[in-house]
C-alpha cells in the first residue's frame, strides 16, 4: 500500500542552524510534492511545491529537494529562527484525474531554541 | 491578502445532532475541499468539489456527510447525525487551477473544532 512517512520525533535545533526534515513515500510516483507548515490549532499553510522533473526548489530561507529514485524529499530551513518552530507537513497528490486530493504525512515538529 | 474563512471556530454538539460547518473560500478559486484532523493525527482528506459537484470523496465521507455550495461564496459541510468519533478539527481549503489545469497549492482556513458529546 502507498505510504508517506515523516520523522515523528521532534527536531530540536539551535537558532541559526539549518534544519533538515525528511519525507519518504512508497509504492507511489507523484507528479509533485508539497510542503506545508502547521501551527498548533491552525490550518496548514502552503510553503513550496516541487515537481517530479525538478531536483531542487528554493524560496527565501527554504529549500526543497525531490529524489524520485529514492522516493524522498528533503526540506531545509537555513539560518533557522525561533519563529520557524512549527510542525511541517509533506503532502502528495492522490486520486483520479487531477482533483487535487492531498494525502499528508503525520508531520515533523521543529523546535528552534534561541 | 485574501484568505479562507470558516465559522464557527468551535462547535459543541450532542451525538445524533446535525451540524453544518461553513466556509468562505478565496473568491477566484474553483476547487474546494474539506479535510479533518483528529487530535494528534494526520490531516485527512474528506471531499473535493469542483464545477458544482463532488469530484472525489474518501471512505470517511459516507452518507452522513454532504457538501453544498449554496451561493457564489459559501461552501458547507453537513454531518447529519454526529457520532463521538466525528470530533475533530475540520478544515476547508480552496485552490485555483494550476498550469495545464488541475489543482495545486491549497489554501486552508483556520478550522472549526467540532466536539461531539
Amino acid at each position: 500500500s502507498q505510504k508517506i512517512e515523516q520523522n515523528s520525533e521532534a527536531l530540536n535545533i539551535q537558532e541559526g542552524k539549518t534544519a533538515t526534515l525528511t519525507c519518504n513515500y512508497t509504492n507511489y510516483s507523484p507528479a509533485y510534492l508539497q510542503w506545508y507548515r502547521q501551527d498548533p490549532g491552525r490550518g496548514p499553510v502552503f510553503l513550496l511545491l516541487i515537481r517530479e522533473n525538478e531536483k531542487e526548489k528554493r524560496k527565501e530561507r527554504l529549500k526543497v529537494t525531490f529524489d524520485t529514485t529514492l522516493k524522498q524529499s528533503l526540506f531545509h530551513i537555513t539560518a533557522s529562527q525561533p519563529a520557524d518552530s512549527a510542525t511541517y507537513l509533506c503532502a502528495l497528490p492522490r486520486g483520479s484525474g487531477n482533483t487535487g486530493k492531498l494525502i499528508f504525512g503525520q508531520g515533523t515538529t521543529l523546535q528552534v531554541k534561541p | 491578502e485574501p484568505e479562507v474563512t470558516q465559522t464557527p471556530s468551535h462547535q459543541v454538539t450532542q451525538m445524533g445532532q446535525e451540524v453544518i460547518l461553513r466556509c468562505v473560500p478565496i473568491s477566484n478559486h474553483l476547487y474546494f475541499y474539506w479535510y479533518r484532523q483528529i487530535l494528534g493525527q494526520k490531516v485527512e482528506f474528506l471531499v473535493s468539489f469542483y464545477n458544482n459537484e463532488i469530484s472525489e470523496k474518501s471512505e470517511i465521507f459516507d452518507d452522513q456527510f454532504s457538501v453544498e455550495r449554496p451561493d457564489g461564496s459559501n461552501f458547507t459541510l453537513k454531518i447529519r447525525s454526529t457520532k463521538l468519533e466525528d470530533s475533530a478539527m475540520y478544515f476547508c481549503a480552496s485552490s485555483f487551477p494550476g498550469q495545464g489545469g488541475g489543482s495545486y497549492e491549497q489554501y486552508f482556513g483556520p478550522g472549526t473544532r467540532l466536539t461531539v458529546t
